[in-house]
């Protein structure tokens, strides 16, 4: 059974700060993975999608990187904003085509 | 364009009353998704439409928990009797086809059970 985790928990950050998300999961046999945001009474909104034949993808500030073979993705988001304190989420799409959604990150980007 | 669209967002009620969930995707997606999230958990998947067809439904709770998508097009998700297990947000989601499609999420749907 596909199992996602994501550390850290909750992550706290001065603005202007660089910092990576992690996100792993126990089976390799994925089609793609998805980081998603979500802001508090929200549903989510998805930033990222990477495909199992691709190693990252880039919007903007966000880049995501995938590593199948160790069951890795990282979340990478450059020069932070307070506007970026939300709940980040990864979730793996595996054979029978449904997402598997890690507990999530909680950022906050302190001014 | 408009996004998923979900209502009510906020219902309360008390344990085995009956409630309902309405979802209209985003117009042309074929695949709609039923997730229920718990406070501080990640979206589970209760059901999956491809079109009218429930193609995936092995999580959804078939005692209580019923759904529908009548012509392929809206949704409607119902608990009867609700339970206070129940009290999560209910998010509906829509993508253009199966697999491999970035998923859009409505707002949610919040359930207190009393």
């Amino acid at each position: 059974k596909q199992e996602v985790t994501q550390i850290p928990a909750a992550l706290s950050v001065p603005e202007g700060e660089n910092l990576v998300l992690n996100c792993s999961f126990t089976d390799s046999a994925i089609y793609n993975l998805q980081w998603f945001r979500q802001d508090p009474g929200k549903g989510l909104t998805s930033l990222l999608l990477i495909q199992s034949s691709q190693r990252e993808q880039t919007s903007g500030r966000l880049n995501a990187s995938l590593d199948k073979s160790s069951g890795r993705s990282t979340l990478y988001i450059a020069a932070s904003q307070p506007g970026d304190s939300a709940t980040y989420l990864c979730a793996v799409e595996g054979s029978q085509g449904n997402l598997i959604f890690g507990k999530g990150t909680k950022l906050s980007v302190k001014p | 364009e408009a996004g998923v669209v979900q209502s009510p967002r906020y219902k309360i009620i008390e344990k085995k009353q009956p409630v309902a969930f309405w979802c209209n995707p985003i117009s042309g997606h074929n695949t709609l998704y039923w997730y229920r999230q718990n406070l501080g958990q990640g979206p589970e998947l209760l059901i999956r439409y491809e079109n009218e067809e429930a193609v995936d439904d092995s999580q959804l709770p078939k005692d209580r928990f019923s759904a529908e998508r009548l012509k392929g097009v809206d949704s409607t998700l119902k608990i009867q009797p609700a339970e206070l297990g129940d009290s999560a947000v209910y998010l509906c989601a829509s993508s253009p086809a199966y697999s491999g499609n970035t998923i859009y999420f409505g707002e949610g749907s919040w359930l207190t059970v009393v």
